[in-house]
Protein backbone atom coordinates (compact mmCIF):
# COMPACT_ATOMS: atom_id res chain seq x y z
CA UNK A 1 0.00 0.00 0.00
CA UNK A 2 1.01 3.75 -0.61
CA UNK A 3 2.23 5.95 2.14
CA UNK A 4 2.97 9.44 2.73
CA UNK A 5 4.94 10.70 5.75
CA UNK A 6 5.58 14.47 6.76
CA UNK A 7 7.25 14.03 10.38
CA UNK A 8 6.99 17.82 11.11
CA UNK A 9 3.47 19.08 11.59
CA UNK A 10 4.38 22.35 12.20
CA UNK A 11 7.45 24.77 11.67
CA UNK A 12 7.85 28.11 12.59
CA UNK A 13 11.00 30.42 11.03
CA UNK A 14 11.59 34.65 10.56
CA UNK A 15 11.52 35.75 7.53
CA UNK A 16 14.69 35.19 4.99
CA UNK A 17 15.92 31.63 7.26
CA UNK A 18 16.31 29.04 4.85
CA UNK A 19 13.42 25.87 5.49
CA UNK A 20 13.45 22.23 4.30
CA UNK A 21 10.38 20.41 4.64
CA UNK A 22 10.27 16.77 4.60
CA UNK A 23 8.41 13.73 2.96
CA UNK A 24 9.29 10.32 3.06
CA UNK A 25 7.27 7.76 1.18
CA UNK A 26 6.13 3.79 0.71
CA UNK A 27 5.37 2.24 -2.78
CA UNK A 28 6.03 -1.03 -4.04
CA UNK A 29 5.87 0.25 -7.44
CA UNK A 30 8.41 0.98 -9.45
CA UNK A 31 6.75 3.64 -11.53
CA UNK A 32 5.02 6.21 -9.28
CA UNK A 33 4.95 10.29 -9.17
CA UNK A 34 5.22 12.11 -6.25
CA UNK A 35 4.04 16.35 -5.68
CA UNK A 36 4.22 19.06 -3.86
CA UNK A 37 0.76 21.09 -2.98
CA UNK A 38 0.84 24.42 -1.04
CA UNK A 39 -2.55 25.00 0.25
CA UNK A 40 -2.67 28.59 1.88
CA UNK A 41 -5.10 30.35 4.34
CA UNK A 42 -7.64 30.74 1.49
CA UNK A 43 -7.85 26.41 1.44
CA UNK A 44 -7.70 26.40 -2.53
CA UNK A 45 -4.59 23.74 -3.02
CA UNK A 46 -2.28 24.82 -5.09
CA UNK A 47 0.01 22.60 -7.40
CA UNK A 48 3.85 22.84 -7.28
CA UNK A 49 5.85 20.11 -8.83
CA UNK A 50 5.66 17.09 -9.97
CA UNK A 51 8.85 13.92 -10.34
CA UNK A 52 8.45 10.83 -11.22
CA UNK A 53 10.27 7.91 -10.10
CA UNK A 54 12.54 7.81 -12.60
CA UNK A 55 13.93 11.25 -12.65
CA UNK A 56 16.23 11.56 -9.65
CA UNK A 57 17.58 15.22 -10.58
CA UNK A 58 16.91 18.12 -8.05
CA UNK A 59 14.66 20.98 -9.48
CA UNK A 60 14.90 24.47 -8.61
CA UNK A 61 12.66 27.06 -9.30
CA UNK A 62 13.41 30.32 -8.20
CA UNK A 63 13.38 30.12 -4.05
CA UNK A 64 11.88 26.37 -4.30
CA UNK A 65 14.20 23.81 -4.69
CA UNK A 66 13.42 19.53 -4.58
CA UNK A 67 15.74 16.79 -3.21
CA UNK A 68 14.28 13.42 -4.47
CA UNK A 69 16.45 10.51 -3.00
CA UNK A 70 14.87 6.94 -4.08
CA UNK A 71 17.58 5.72 -1.52
CA UNK A 72 16.05 7.04 1.37
CA UNK A 73 12.40 7.38 -0.40
CA UNK A 74 12.20 10.94 0.25
CA UNK A 75 11.39 14.23 -1.23
CA UNK A 76 12.15 17.17 0.48
CA UNK A 77 10.97 20.54 -0.36
CA UNK A 78 13.37 23.55 0.62
CA UNK A 79 12.17 26.97 0.51
CA UNK A 80 15.42 29.86 0.72
CA UNK A 81 15.21 32.76 1.92
CA UNK A 82 11.95 32.54 3.04
CA UNK A 83 9.08 34.83 3.36
CA UNK A 84 5.58 35.89 4.94
CA UNK A 85 3.67 35.07 1.98
CA UNK A 86 4.92 31.46 1.98
CA UNK A 87 3.04 30.19 5.36
CA UNK A 88 0.57 27.75 4.22
CA UNK A 89 0.13 24.02 4.77
CA UNK A 90 2.53 21.97 2.68
CA UNK A 91 1.29 18.41 1.27
CA UNK A 92 3.52 15.71 -0.37
CA UNK A 93 1.58 13.42 -2.27
CA UNK A 94 2.60 9.99 -3.94
CA UNK A 95 0.81 8.56 -7.44
CA UNK A 96 1.41 5.14 -8.02
CA UNK A 97 0.78 3.46 -12.12
CA UNK A 98 -0.74 0.95 -10.77
CA UNK A 99 -3.70 2.72 -9.39
CA UNK A 100 -6.34 3.25 -12.36
CA UNK A 101 -6.68 6.62 -12.01
CA UNK A 102 -3.39 8.00 -10.51
CA UNK A 103 -5.28 8.76 -7.37
CA UNK A 104 -3.16 10.63 -4.80
CA UNK A 105 -2.16 10.12 -1.70
CA UNK A 106 -1.21 12.68 0.80
CA UNK A 107 0.46 13.04 3.81
CA UNK A 108 -0.57 14.98 6.69
CA UNK A 109 0.90 18.40 5.59
CA UNK A 110 3.24 20.56 7.07
CA UNK A 111 2.24 24.32 8.57
CA UNK A 112 4.75 26.51 7.88
CA UNK A 113 4.76 29.82 9.90
CA UNK A 114 6.74 32.52 8.85
CA UNK A 115 7.53 35.66 10.90
CA UNK A 116 8.23 38.76 9.66
CA UNK B 1 -11.81 31.76 -14.67
CA UNK B 2 -10.47 28.71 -16.44
CA UNK B 3 -9.33 26.70 -12.94
CA UNK B 4 -11.63 24.16 -11.25
CA UNK B 5 -14.89 25.48 -9.73
CA UNK B 6 -17.06 24.23 -6.76
CA UNK B 7 -20.48 25.18 -5.56
CA UNK B 8 -21.43 25.97 -3.31
CA UNK B 9 -18.38 27.13 -1.34
CA UNK B 10 -19.87 26.83 2.18
CA UNK B 11 -23.13 24.37 3.41
CA UNK B 12 -24.48 24.46 6.70
CA UNK B 13 -26.85 21.88 7.53
CA UNK B 14 -28.90 19.79 9.98
CA UNK B 15 -28.35 16.01 10.58
CA UNK B 16 -30.17 14.01 8.27
CA UNK B 17 -30.58 16.32 5.53
CA UNK B 18 -29.28 15.85 2.13
CA UNK B 19 -27.03 17.76 0.31
CA UNK B 20 -25.39 17.82 -3.14
CA UNK B 21 -22.67 19.39 -4.45
CA UNK B 22 -21.24 20.66 -8.00
CA UNK B 23 -17.55 20.71 -9.48
CA UNK B 24 -17.27 21.79 -12.89
CA UNK B 25 -13.00 21.01 -13.79
CA UNK B 26 -11.31 22.56 -16.37
CA UNK B 27 -13.12 22.07 -19.66
CA UNK B 28 -10.22 20.00 -21.77
CA UNK B 29 -9.69 17.74 -18.65
CA UNK B 30 -11.54 14.10 -18.58
CA UNK B 31 -10.61 13.27 -15.64
CA UNK B 32 -12.29 14.11 -12.41
CA UNK B 33 -11.58 13.51 -8.62
CA UNK B 34 -13.36 13.96 -5.24
CA UNK B 35 -11.08 14.54 -2.25
CA UNK B 36 -12.12 14.87 1.25
CA UNK B 37 -10.28 17.24 4.12
CA UNK B 38 -10.88 16.71 7.47
CA UNK B 39 -9.28 19.30 9.17
CA UNK B 40 -5.83 19.56 10.30
CA UNK B 41 -5.67 16.09 7.83
CA UNK B 42 -4.47 15.93 3.92
CA UNK B 43 -6.94 14.94 1.39
CA UNK B 44 -7.95 11.63 1.40
CA UNK B 45 -9.12 10.29 -1.96
CA UNK B 46 -13.14 9.05 -2.53
CA UNK B 47 -13.85 8.61 -5.93
CA UNK B 48 -13.00 9.56 -9.55
CA UNK B 49 -14.52 9.83 -13.23
CA UNK B 50 -13.24 8.91 -16.41
CA UNK B 51 -15.33 10.73 -18.74
CA UNK B 52 -18.85 9.98 -17.64
CA UNK B 53 -17.49 6.76 -16.31
CA UNK B 54 -16.58 6.21 -12.30
CA UNK B 55 -13.93 3.78 -12.31
CA UNK B 56 -12.90 3.69 -8.71
CA UNK B 57 -14.19 4.34 -5.44
CA UNK B 58 -12.34 4.41 -1.74
CA UNK B 59 -14.27 2.51 1.19
CA UNK B 60 -14.38 6.25 2.89
CA UNK B 61 -17.33 6.41 -0.06
CA UNK B 62 -20.23 5.08 2.35
CA UNK B 63 -23.83 3.90 0.60
CA UNK B 64 -24.94 7.34 1.70
CA UNK B 65 -22.98 9.35 -0.79
CA UNK B 66 -23.47 9.02 -4.69
CA UNK B 67 -21.39 11.30 -7.41
CA UNK B 68 -22.46 10.90 -10.97
CA UNK B 69 -20.90 12.59 -13.93
CA UNK B 70 -23.62 12.52 -16.78
CA UNK B 71 -22.24 14.11 -19.36
CA UNK B 72 -18.53 14.06 -18.74
CA UNK B 73 -18.69 17.45 -18.06
CA UNK B 74 -19.81 18.62 -14.19
CA UNK B 75 -20.15 16.50 -11.55
CA UNK B 76 -22.15 15.95 -8.30
CA UNK B 77 -21.51 14.22 -4.71
CA UNK B 78 -24.41 13.87 -3.32
CA UNK B 79 -24.72 13.11 0.38
CA UNK B 80 -27.53 11.13 2.01
CA UNK B 81 -28.80 11.61 5.72
CA UNK B 82 -25.59 13.78 6.67
CA UNK B 83 -24.00 13.04 10.04
CA UNK B 84 -21.62 15.18 12.21
CA UNK B 85 -18.76 12.83 10.70
CA UNK B 86 -19.05 13.81 7.36
CA UNK B 87 -18.46 17.63 8.16
CA UNK B 88 -15.11 18.31 6.00
CA UNK B 89 -14.06 19.98 3.48
CA UNK B 90 -15.22 18.80 0.12
CA UNK B 91 -12.42 18.97 -2.91
CA UNK B 92 -12.65 18.31 -6.71
CA UNK B 93 -9.78 17.98 -8.72
CA UNK B 94 -9.53 17.53 -12.79
CA UNK B 95 -7.00 16.08 -14.90
CA UNK B 96 -6.15 15.26 -18.41
CA UNK B 97 -6.13 11.60 -17.72
CA UNK B 98 -2.21 11.12 -19.08
CA UNK B 99 0.63 9.32 -16.85
CA UNK B 100 2.59 12.30 -17.23
CA UNK B 101 0.00 14.69 -15.25
CA UNK B 102 -0.74 16.91 -12.22
CA UNK B 103 -4.32 17.75 -10.43
CA UNK B 104 -5.74 20.66 -10.77
CA UNK B 105 -7.70 21.43 -7.24
CA UNK B 106 -11.04 23.58 -7.05
CA UNK B 107 -11.28 25.77 -4.21
CA UNK B 108 -13.43 23.11 -2.27
CA UNK B 109 -17.24 22.87 -0.42
CA UNK B 110 -16.95 23.06 3.35
CA UNK B 111 -19.80 21.42 4.78
CA UNK B 112 -20.71 21.33 8.97
CA UNK B 113 -23.31 19.12 9.59
CA UNK B 114 -25.05 20.37 13.01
Amino acid sequence: AQKVTQAQTEISVVEKEDVTLDCVYETRDTTYYLFWYKQPPSGELVFLIRRNSFDEQNEISGRYSWNFQKSTSSFNFTITASQVVDSAVYFCALSEERNAGNMLTFGGGTRLMVKP
Amino acid sequence: DTGVSQDPRHKITKRGQNVTFRCDPISEHNRLYWYRQTLGQGPEFLTYFQNEAQLEKSRLLSDRFSAERPKGSFSTLEIQRTEQGDSAMYLCASSTGTLDYEQYFGPGTRLTVT
